[in-house]
């Protein structure tokens, strides 16, 4: 099975500023990883998959980047609804799932 | 649009079943470009997927390996809907469920782009 590492586990920013997240996995996925962002009481949204492409409808302002085995989330211009956790997913190997970043907004 | 609407009991007791509809609006079940999953997630197990269905000349069904004993994915064509049958349920299992549009086993490149609104199921007696 394909495990999928997120770091950090809690991240604070203000808001207007930049974070990056991280996910490692354990094999390689080569572009087969997707990024979900996920509010209180809602089921996940895709923001990215195939490693860099946005979703329809996501602000520019989240990339995605990496292949193979490490990959990133950037998101750039925090604002206050960007407070989530957000989850990197495979589909290289079946689908597993990592175990989330909480992202707040100061 | 197509939408998922989910239906289904919040609570089950331990030892007994538990089934979860999913409707389709505005897609067929049978589409030959995506398929349909179920993913759970709870605190301690987070996301986990669980199966899935599509129809590709016919129907196929992929399961989890640690819930391949206990689990079966059915489709009912007429009302445009699948379910989720889990057996022999514990604490464990309690969860938010999900049914979710993704790939089928040739859509190279595709992740999970239209989920459920979710239904928590408790097992407790």
């Amino acid at each position: 099975e394909v495990v999928l590492t997120q770091s950090p586990g809690t991240l604070s920013v203000a808001p207007g500023e930049g974070a990056t997240l991280s996910c490692m996995a354990s094999h390689n996925l080569k572009s087969n990883l997707a990024w979900y962002q996920q509010k209180p009481g809602q089921a996940p949204r895709l923001l990215i998959y195939g490693a860099s492409t946005r979703a329809t409808g996501v602000p520019a302002r989240f990339s995605g980047g990496g292949f193979g085995t490490e990959f990133t989330l950037t998101i750039s211009s925090l604002q206050s609804e960007d407070s989530a956790v957000y989850y990197c997913q495979q589909y290289e190997d079946w689908y597993t799932f990592g175990q989330g970043t909480q992202l707040q907004i100061k | 649009q197509v939408q998922l609407q989910q239906s289904g009991p919040g609570l089950v007791k331990p030892s007994q079943s538990l089934t979860i509809t999913c409707g389709i609006s505005g897609d067929s079940v049978a589409t030959n470009r995506a398929a349909w999953h179920w993913i759970r997630q709870s605190p301690s197990r987070g996301l986990e997927w669980l199966g899935r269905t599509g129809f590709r000349s016919q129907w196929f069904h992929d399961y989890a390996v640690s819930l391949k004993s206990r689990l079966t994915i059915t489709v009912d064509t007429p009302k445009n809907q699948i379910s989720l049958r889990l057996n022999s349920v514990t604490p464990e299992d309690t969860a938010v469920y999900y049914c979710v549009r993704g790939p089928g086993p040739y859509e190279y490149g595709m992740s999970f782009d239209l989920w459920g609104q979710g239904t928590l199921v408790t097992v407790s007696s």
